[in-house]
């Protein structure tokens, strides 16, 4: 099983669409978690952090669930510029809370926004 | 941006070559690792870098040789590559190993024939 298993998709939505995006992760020690955005030839660049309780940063609400080992991602209103690849992240913490610097990225979801 | 960079940006190479990747980071964190990315895979962790220390290679063939002479250059030296190691190779930095939010360089993109 993928360590961080996410649907590749390709999504294609319309402008101002809602579209969701899940992930599972099999490391019951994962602590953190994250969405990272990757854009076409580009590099990854954090979108957001996924915390506990929920988050949400504008049109982007990230969700965990962890006694079922899963992240969502929920964008609103969607815009063109959001076409992009989206990377689901974990990343594991020591038992003193440090992290071990390792993150580990799912395969990304390509959302593909259209006019 | 010009946070992390990576020379050169593209890079053919034959299998019997010798070339090196570079990366310097212009953020005055102290940890730095390389990643590759082939098409349909996740990003992989190849190595990690604390204070010039290696801190982890992730099971990395021996042809891919790592150096990090201080906190803000990486290195990755490549030799007898496999046309299988073609692929776009990133480099990030974070400010301390335990720092979660990495910053990417916009990648080498390595093609062996």
């Amino acid at each position: 099983r993928k360590e961080v298993e996410q649907d590749p998709g390709p999504f294609n939505v319309p402008e101002g669409a809602t579209v969701a995006f899940n992930c599972t992760y099999s490391n019951s020690a994962s602590q953190s978690f994250f969405w990272y955005r990757q854009d076409c030839r580009k590099e990854p660049k954090l979108l957001m952090s996924v915390y506990s309780s929920g988050n949400e940063d504008g049109r982007f609400t990230a969700q965990l669930n962890r006694a079922s080992q899963y992240i969502s991602l929920l964008i609103r209103d969607s815009k063109l510029s959001d076409s992009a690849t989206y990377l689901c992240v974990v990343n594991m913490r020591k038992a003193g809370g440090t992290s071990y610097g390792k993150l580990t990225f799912g395969q990304g979801t390509i959302l593909t926004v259209h006019p | 941006e010009t946070g992390v960079t990576q020379t050169p940006r593209h890079l053919v190479m034959g299998m019997t070559n010798k070339k090196s990747l570079k990366c310097e980071q212009h953020l005055g964190h102290n940890a730095m690792y390389w990643y590759k990315q082939s098409a349909k895979k996740p990003l992989e962790l190849m190595f990690v870098y604390n204070f010039k220390e290696q801190t982890e290679n992730n099971s990395v063939p021996s042809r891919f040789s790592p150096e990090c002479p201080n906190s803000s250059h990486l290195f990755l030296h490549l030799h007898t590559l496999q046309p299988e190691d073609s692929a776009l190779y990133l480099c990030a930095s974070s400010l301390r190993l335990a720092e979660e939010t990495q910053y990417f360089g916009p990648g080498t993109r390595l093609l062996v024939l």
